[in-house]
Formats: C-alpha cells, sequence, structure tokens
C-alpha cells in the first residue's frame, strides 16, 4: 500500500519566513497530493492541492511542487503570520476503483513574534 | 448550509459496550470516509465508501464497522470497544472519491474514551 512520509515534524519560524514542509510518497500511481491545514482543536481543512499532470501550484502565499521521479512534494509558505501555526498533513491518493487517501504523520508549524 | 456532522462529540464508555458515532453530510457527496486521529500518527483512514451500499477498508479497519444505507449518512460502529480504540475520530465526505479527488470535507471530531 501507499506511504507518506513527512518532514519534520515540527517548524519554528519567525513572523515573515518562508516555511517548507516536505513529503514522500512510495505508490508511483498516486496522482492526487491534498495538503490540509488543522488548528488547534479543529478539524483538518484543505488549503491547497495538487495533481500529478502538474509541478507547481500557487495561491497567494501558499504554494506547492510535486517532483513525480523522485516521488516526492512539498508545501512552501511564504511571508509567514502567527495564524498560519498549526499542524499540517500531506496526503497521497490514486483515483480509479478504489481511493484510499493515505496521509503524512503532520507537522506542527510555529509562528513566532 | 453545507456540512458534515458527528454524534456525539464527546463519548467516554467502558470496553465492550457497543457504540456507534453517527456521521451525515448534506452536500450529496458519494464518498465518505472515517480516520482515527492519534499523537505523532496523523490521520489513519479507517473505512470509506465510495457510494450507497459500497464500503471497503482502510488502513486500521480492525474493531470497527460501517455501513452506507443511504447517501448522506455513514456511521461508524465498534462492536466491542476496547481501550486501544481511544482516539480522535473524523468523518468526511467529498463529492467523488474514485477518478478525481477532491477536497475531502471533515466533520468537527469525536472525542472517543474507552476505560
Amino acid at each position: 500500500g501507499e506511504n507518506v512520509e513527512q518532514h519534520p515534524s515540527t517548524l519554528s519560524v519567525q513572523e515573515g519566513d518562508s516555511a517548507v514542509i516536505k513529503c514522500t510518497y512510495s505508490d508511483s500511481a498516486s496522482n492526487y497530493f491534498p495538503w490540509y491545514k488543522q488548528e488547534l482543536g479543529k478539524r483538518p481543512q484543505l488549503i491547497i492541492d495538487i495533481r500529478s499532470n502538474v509541478g507547481e501550484k500557487k495561491d497567494q502565499r501558499i504554494a506547492v511542487t510535486l517532483n513525480k521521479t523522485a516521488k516526492h512534494f512539498s508545501l512552501h509558505i511564504t511571508e509567514t503570520q502567527p495564524e498560519d501555526s498549526a499542524v499540517y498533513f500531506c496526503a497521497a491518493l490514486r483515483t480509479g476503483t478504489a481511493s484510499k487517501l493515505t496521509f503524512g504523520t503532520g507537522t506542527r508549524l510555529q509562528v513566532t513574534l | 448550509e453545507a456540512q458534515v456532522t458527528q454524534n456525539p462529540r464527546y463519548l467516554i464508555t467502558v470496553t465492550g459496550k457497543k457504540l456507534t458515532v453517527t456521521c451525515s453530510q448534506n452536500m450529496n457527496h458519494e464518498y465518505m470516509s472515517w480516520y482515527r486521529q492519534d499523537p505523532g500518527l496523523g490521520l489513519r483512514q479507517i473505512y470509506y465508501s465510495m457510494n450507497v451500499e459500497v464500503t471497503d477498508k482502510g488502513d486500521v479497519p480492525e474493531g470497527y464497522k460501517v455501513s452506507r444505507k443511504e447517501k448522506r449518512n455513514f456511521p461508524l460502529i465498534l462492536e466491542s470497544p476496547s481501550p486501544n480504540q481511544t482516539s480522535l475520530y473524523f468523518c468526511a465526505s467529498s463529492l467523488s472519491g474514485a477518478g478525481g479527488g477532491g477536497t475531502q470535507y471533515f466533520g468537527p471530531g469525536t472525542r472517543l474514551t474507552v476505560l
């Protein structure tokens, strides 16, 4: 089955700096890669996703890159703000007849003033 | 308002006492799923359903059952709960699981403690 590894498990950055979270996946047939943000005590919410036919996607301060050859994808947050503090999860999915979404173990991002 | 609801939100029970956690969505989504969240382990899929009467195991299905008799509801059943099932449970739904991926909308979570 699919295995998703996520690093680092914790990340502390100063406000205004950039943050990068990296994930690797094992199933070369995976073709959909979402990122979820979970604030303390709340439910996960999708913040950005990318499909395997695209190498990069941006949405304001957030971007995701995908390297299919190396089987890794990354989340980039620029100009971090205190409200970016949360746990971030990457995930991988092989769409088709069976759709098991496999999550990474999460990265706790702390943005300090 | 489009949403996924779960009940109960908090539950403390004892080993062996059957329980059901309900999940309902009002978005006419085909795909529904249950996850458990444990510290350091992230979100792990328990069961998922591609549509009515179609369910399949996720990565950690042992000790759980599900049913999908109606499109909007996807209850999680613990026939004989054990302490290792103490966890935070999330239900989620999306428009289509197969062939699309797409945004999964999560419910508010159910914190279960099994004594």
